[in-house]
């Protein structure tokens, strides 16, 4: 059965720190891998999508990194702001389905 | 590109009645979508797939007949909760596919919230 475990569950860091997220996923055959930011009471907001071919990608602070043999991808976001507060999900794309995380609730004090 | 947009964004509903939400792919054609559910506290599950032209396939223990869908058309999808109750509501999330290759990429809406009163 394929599971994605997101740990921490909440993180609660001050403004301008770096932090990484962390997504685990139990099934070895993965097509892509997904990072999404959900607001509270918001839409999913796509932020990066690595395939399996791939080993990282870069949008502004934010990176992703995918480690298929391990089992593991990294959400790192730089010079943390309190805008960044939300809940980060990720999403291993499998066969004919994306598996999700609970999430990682981030809050960036000022 | 890889554009999918849903409507509307947040529904509120009497119990009983019925609503329909609306997945599309903007700047391309989506042979298959999907839909996802969010309960509290809980990952986002897949609750049924739809090719287009085709019946949906469901999840096991997703009612089809609480939930239908329909794909029309190569760029929408609907979903419909019938005679909706409280605890139908949650947050409604489409995903669309390009093609029939189960391991291509799903590109996501932003999803429905719906609230039943």
């Amino acid at each position: 059965k394929q599971e994605v475990t997101q740990i921490p569950a909440a993180l609660s860091v001050p403004e301008g720190e770096n932090l990484v997220l962390n997504c685990s996923f139990t099934d070895s055959a993965i097509y892509n891998l997904q990072w999404f930011r959900q607001d509270p009471g918001k839409g999913l907001t796509s932020l990066l999508l690595i395939q399996s071919s791939q080993r990282e990608q870069t949008s502004g602070r934010l990176n992703a990194s995918l480690d298929k043999s391990s089992g593991r991808s990294t959400l790192y976001i730089a010079a943390s702001q309190p805008g960044d507060s939300a809940t980060y999900l990720c999403g291993q794309g499998g066969y004919q389905k994306v598996t999700f995380g609970i999430g990682t609730k981030l809050q960036v004090i000022p | 590109g890889a554009v999918v947009s849903q409507h509307p964004s947040r529904v509120i509903c009497k119990s009983g009645t019925s609503v329909k939400i609306e997945c599309r792919s903007l700047d391309f054609q989506a042979t298959t979508m999907f839909w996802y559910r969010q309960f509290p506290k809980q990952s986002l599950m897949l609750m049924a797939t739809s090719n287009e032209g085709s019946k949906a396939t469901y999840e096991q223990g997703v009612e089809k007949d609480k939930f239908l869908i329909n794909h029309a058309s190569l760029t929408l999808s609907t979903l419909t909760v019938t005679s909706a109750h409280p605890e139908d509501s949650s947050f409604y999330i489409c995903s669309a596919r390009r093609s029939g290759n189960p391991w291509e990429t799903q590109y996501f809406g932003p999803g429905t919230r719906l609230l039943v009163l």
